[in-house]
């Protein structure tokens, strides 16, 4: 069976410092990893994807995330937070291409210092 | 550029009343889903559609009903409201997967659902 765990409810950098959020997940085929934000009273917005064309994948704004088979984590960096990337961060999984086979992480909340 | 409307935004129901949350999406998606969201917790599906005329229950269906007579619109039905379902609901849309893998999802901005 497949699951996610995101291993930090909430990280607060400063503005300006890299940014690091953990998702450790549990698949048994070769799955297909997202990563969304979620900005407050708003719906979920698309930051990357992996489904196995490269293991560094690079999303927008900024965020990248890489996939490490042996360790099954897809862990997502920045280089330098920005105050407009406060927000709730969440890790997908999915084990087939299938619309009931869509787990979500519980989610990150992060927090941006002046 | 719509992509994925949801209607109403806030919603204060009393116990026992029902409603309907509208879904619509312009982005001739087939596959169409329905998420609630609880504090601190992930996205919970609660029905899901991959095109006009078929739906199907997610983990949580239990105290409602969807429908889908057309591929852009998907509502979902409360009967009987009950406090156990004040939530924040998301409907979400995407293409078919590909093989093996998901498409990704595009989502409303969510109805804020409180049941007293």
């Amino acid at each position: 069976a497949q699951s996610v765990t995101q291993l930090d409810s909430h990280v607060s950098v400063s503005e300006g410092t890299p940014v690091l959020l953990r998702c450790n997940y549990s698949s048994s085929y070769s799955p297909s990893l997202f990563w969304y934000v979620q900005h407050p009273n708003k719906g979920l917005q698309l930051l990357l994807k992996y489904t196995s064309a490269a293991t560094l994948v690079k999303g927008i704004n900024g965020f990248e995330a890489e996939f490490k088979k042996s360790e099954t984590s897809f862990h997502l960096t920045k280089p330098s937070a920005h105050m407009s990337d406060a927000a709730e961060y969440f890790c997908v999984v999915s084990d087939y291409s299938s619309a009931s086979k869509i787990i979500f992480g519980s989610g990150t909340r992060l927090s941006i210092r002046p | 550029n719509a992509g994925v409307t949801q209607t109403p935004k806030f919603r204060i129901l009393k116990i026992g009343q029902s409603m309907t949350l509208q879904c619509a999406q312009d982005m001739n998606h087939n596959y169409m889903y329905w998420y609630r969201q609880d504090p601190g917790m992930g996205l919970k599906l609660i029905y899901y559609s991959v095109g006009a005329g078929i739906t199907d229950k997610g983990e949580v269906p239990n105290g409602y009903n969807v429908s889908r007579s057309t591929t852009e619109d998907f509502p979902l039905r409360l009967e009987l409201a009950a406090p156990s379902q004040t939530s924040v609901y998301f409907c979400a849309s995407s293409l078919p997967g590909q093989g093996t893998s998901n498409q990704p999802q595009h989502f409303g901005d969510g109805t804020r659902l409180s049941i007293l």
